[in-house]
């Protein structure tokens, strides 16, 4: 088993391209999420998924959006990137709300 | 959102050396969280707590779920090099009849050999 699987590992942008980051897991976990992880702020919920066909705002939503595209599939898109998105990114998967999480091993995104 | 004060921050501890970290919370939780983030990677699962009062062991490594539900405490014993890393503490706050994943700031260990 993979676990979580996230693509790509790093990307540098200009600001105002777009850009999805994809996620993908194999445990037939109901529940996924993002976070973007910044220093000295811990993770912080972007968006999550709480089952298949639902998507639900987090702490910081704003310049983002998200596609559950099935099960197994969780997708971030920035629209038009700013320097305040210069992040780590993780996706993340439970069996449902409220349960552990298994991580995926980050995306390091830099927009100049 | 519900936040998680988690202290301390960060520490700097000699090799052998005994190791303890909490989280609070304004707000009761039902299940308290403890994860370990290696430099580069996810964090991953250290242990998980379920009810007020239980103590949990995973090697070195002991957390305890607060009688008031507001709080958790992880002690790591006879720390060495490896257990360097991030400590953060989670739960699942309640947000409009759904629960959604809470983490404190975390707490980076520094051991010294």
């Amino acid at each position: 088993n993979a676990g979580v699987t996230q693509t790509p590992k790093f990307q540098v942008l200009k600001t105002g391209q777009s850009m999805t980051l994809q996620c993908a897991q194999d445990m037939n976990h109901n529940s996924m999420y993002w976070y973007r992880q910044d220093p000295g702020m811990g993770l912080r919920l972007i968006y999550y998924s709480a089952s298949e066909g639902t998507t639900d705002k987090g702490e910081v939503p704003n310049g983002y959006n998200v596609s559950r595209l099935n099960k197994r599939e969780f997708s971030l898109r920035l629209e038009s990137a700013a320097p305040s998105q210069t992040s780590v990114y993780f996706c993340a998967s439970s069996s449902g709300p409220g349960t552990e999480q298994y991580f995926g091993p980050g995306t390091r995104l830099t927009v100049t | 959102g519900q936040q998680l004060n988690q202290s301390p921050q960060s520490m700097f501890i000699q090799e052998g050396e005994d190791v303890s970290m909490n989280c609070t919370s304004s707000s009761i939780f039902n299940t308290w969280l403890w994860y370990k983030q290696d430099p580069g990677e996810g964090p991953v699962l250290l242990i998980a707590l379920y009810k007020a009062g239980e103590l949990t062991s995973n090697g070195r490594l002991t957390a305890q779920f607060g009688i008031t539900r507001k709080d958790s405490f992880l002690n790591i014993s006879a720390s060495i090099p490896s257990d360097v890393g991030i400590y953060f503490c989670a739960g699942p706050s309640s947000s409009g009849g759904s629960y959604i994943p809470t983490f404190g700031r975390g707490t980076s260990l520094i051991v010294h050999p």
